[in-house]
């Protein structure tokens, strides 16, 4: 079990442009999670996916805001034409089962910077 | 919706005292409770959590925390803070048919030698 990974740990970018970050979960966790993390706050929920499907994606930000997780395993997220105030860690989480008490498993997180 | 509110952003201890970082939450219905500890450059690590049944519920590292419903608490306690308890420790909670957790803003724990 190699835990939850995260790549790439930091990204800098200009505003306008696109960034994609990718999520590998702990292998067969059929579900994962998206959150943004600002300074001084807790994670903020951002999407899940149950295998390949997205069961949930109101709490998007925004339609600049997109995630996929083709064939159920890794997942991207996507941020079209950022913006400063994208700039914040996003977290990934992984967990197995269905239970809304599985313990969801953290990735470290990619910090954006958005200048 | 559900929510927690986690007050004081900074929690001092000296080695050797005891933590305690208090945790409120908000839903209508019975939740389901969690702590989370953060490591600098790590991820989010589960220290415990409350589903169903005993409300005082024991976790890693020595923590534990006490669900009570009258008081709409799930504060997080250890007897006595070791150096290696700095951290930011997160409170969070879900509902039954949610799958989203809701988390508060965090304690940031330092351990005063």
């Amino acid at each position: 079990d190699t835990g939850v990974s995260q790549n790439p740990r930091h990204k800098i970018t200009k505003r306008g442009q696109n960034v994609t970050f990718r999520c590998d979960p702990i292998s067969e966790h059929n579900r994962l999670y998206w959150y943004r993390q600002t300074l001084g706050q807790g994670p903020e929920f951002l999407t899940y996916f149950q295998n390949e499907a997205q069961l949930e994606k109101s709490r998007l930000l925004s339609d600049r805001f997109s995630a996929e997780r083709p064939k159920g395993s890794f997942s991207t997220l996507e941020i079209q034409r950022t913006e400063q105030g994208d700039s914040a860690m996003y977290l990934c989480a992984s967990s197995l089962g269905l239970a809304e008490y599985n313990e969801q498993f953290f990735g470290p997180g990619t910090r954006l910077t958005v200048l | 919706a559900q929510s927690v509110t986690q007050l004081g952003s900074h929690v001092s201890v000296s080695e050797g005292a005891l933590v305690l970082l208090r945790c409120n939450y908000s839903s209508s219905v019975p939740p389901y409770l969690f702590w989370y500890v953060q490591y600098p450059n790590q991820g989010l690590q589960l220290l415990l959590k409350y589903t169903t049944g005993a409300t005082l519920v024991k976790g890693i590292n020595g923590f534990e925390a006490e669900f009570k419903k009258s008081e709409t608490s799930f504060h997080l306690t250890k007897p006595s803070a070791h150096m290696s308890d700095a951290a930011e420790y997160f409170c969070a909670v879900t509902l039954w048919g949610n799958n989203r957790l809701a988390f508060g803003k965090g304690n940031q724990v330092v351990v005063i030698p």
